[in-house]
């Protein structure tokens, strides 16, 4: 059964580097996308970016100038950077598989979800 | 790139049906077989109910179906059931790479 877990600092000041790991268990890393959604609180679901095992990265137009997303194959992680946060980016975020490799050309496993406050 | 389009609220009793509509664009929905929905109960992350405009993942019940016409797509879900009270996501491809979701829907089981 495929896993995902995922942490990072949940409490950054206006102007820091907001930074996830997502770690994907019982099930291949190469093959698929994967991707960061974003849920500010009381709000719908944001797609942020997506990557696959090899590196190469989708972005979200408005957030791309601030978003980096990476793997580390080694470890069958991926990870989300965020500049110069406001306010604005304090959200759940999710790590989630693109299942297209298995034919479902959707997210089909989600992380926990991490929630990140900006705050001064 | 805009947010698709859904209506804030729908609501119906046990074991009516319900349509969850999603309206996107000739450059997203419109042009591409690639809608999903997904629903989210309070505190939990998305589930997958629908992929491809109207393919089910192995163990969503045939009571949720997916449909598109134009540039709308829509849910189904008949037999409603107290457990299906929830908020949907409708989800499309947009092109060069890119994903947008809807606003969100809440589902309320009378």
């Amino acid at each position: 059964q495929v896993q995902l877990q995922q942490w990072g600092a949940g409490l950054l000041k206006p102007s820091e580097t907001l930074s996830l790991t997502c770690a994907i268990y019982g099930g291949s890393f190469r093959g698929y996308y994967w991707t960061w959604v974003r849920q500010p609180p009381g709000k719908g679901l944001e797609w942020i970016g997506e990557i696959n095992h090899r590196g190469s990265t989708n972005y979200n137009p408005s957030l791309k100038s601030r978003v980096t997303i990476s793997v580390d194959t080694s470890k069958n992680q991926l990870s989300l950077n965020l500049t110069s946060v406001t306010a604005a980016d304090t959200a759940v975020y999710y790590c989630a598989r693109y299942g297209a490799w298995d034919g479902v050309a959707a997210n089909d496993y989600w992380g926990q979800g991490t929630l990140v406050t900006v705050s001064s | 790139q805009s947010a698709l389009t859904q209506p804030a609220s729908v609501s119906g009793s046990p074991g009516q049906s319900i349509t969850i509509s999603c309206t996107g664009t000739s450059s997203d929905v419109g042009s591409y077989n690639l809608v999903s929905w997904y629903q989210q109960h309070p505190g939990k992350a998305p589930k997958l109910m629908i992929y491809e405009v109207s393919k089910r993942p192995s163990g969503v019940f045939n009571r949720f179906s997916g449909s598109k016409s134009g540039n709308t797509a829509s849910l189904t879900i008949s037999g409603l059931q107290a457990e299906d009270e929830a908020d949907y996501y409708c989800c499309s491809y947009a092109g060069s790479d890119t994903w947008v979701f809807g606003g969100g829907t809440k589902l309320t089981v009378l």
